[in-house]
């Protein structure tokens, strides 16, 4: 089975610039998250879709990130314009809910972006 | 809201020998899933173990263990026999028990395994 993948790995901007981030969760996973992490912290969720309608971005800073997943598949992250606070890695997650257990989420290598 | 708290910023532990990694939530919900996570530094966050709440039975997988007191809500991870691939950020989870909901983490422990 093919893990979530993401892409780029690394990624070096300077403030101001825009930035996007892509996700390809496991085939037929309905929930795909996008945390954040900053370094030496814990991953911070930004959004959650179930399929393509987004079910939480309570913490998604809406003046400068946006996200959107077509046809309930693939997803994009874009930052614009970045801060230099927005450095930080960037992981995607997915899962797939089973009768309404929980179940594993399963994540990518994320995106390492820094901002200059 | 739910937070969880690891006190342990840094831990190390010889080769073969066990660690203990800490952990303390908070959650108003009364049915919720425990997670220890690791991350390598190739950055991909791996389950290393669950733990449903409802449940007495502390969970096992091979090496690992937990430690879930409920009263106290603590949530500590035993590693047994230690290897050095077993070098990483550990990071302690907490979700709610209703479908898909998001994992709220801790900041992290970072454990160095000594030859």
């Amino acid at each position: 089975e093919a893990g979530v993948a993401q892409s780029p790995r690394y990624k070096i901007i300077e403030k101001r610039q825009s930035v996007a981030f892509w996700c390809n969760p496991i085939s037929g996973h309905a929930t795909l998250y996008w945390y954040q992490q900053i370094l030496g912290q814990g991953p911070k969720l930004l959004i959650q879709f179930q399929n393509n309608g987004v079910v939480d971005d309570s913490q998604l800073p809406k003046d400068r990130f946006s996200a959107e997943r077509l046809k309930g598949v693939d997803s994009t992250l874009k930052i614009q314009p970045a801060k230099l606070e927005d450095s930080a890695v960037y992981l995607c997650a997915s899962s797939n809910s089973a009768g309404g257990y929980i179940t594993e989420a399963f994540f990518g290598q994320g995106t390492r972006l820094t901002v200059v | 809201a739910q937070t969880v708290t690891q006190s342990q910023p840094e831990m190390s532990v010889q080769e073969a020998e066990t660690v203990t990694l800490s952990c303390t939530y908070d959650t108003s919900e009364n049915n919720y899933y425990l997670f220890w996570y690791k991350q390598p530094p190739s950055r991909q966050m791996i389950l290393v173990i669950r733990q449903e709440a409802y449940k007495q039975q502390n969970a096992t997988e091979n090496r690992f263990s937990v430690n879930f007191q409920k009263a106290a809500k603590s949530f500590s991870l035993k590693i047994s026999d230690s290897q050095l691939g077993d070098t990483a950020m550990y990071f302690c989870a907490v979700t709610r028990y209703s479908g898909n909901t998001p994992l709220v983490f801790g900041k992290g422990t970072r454990l160095s395994v000594i030859a």
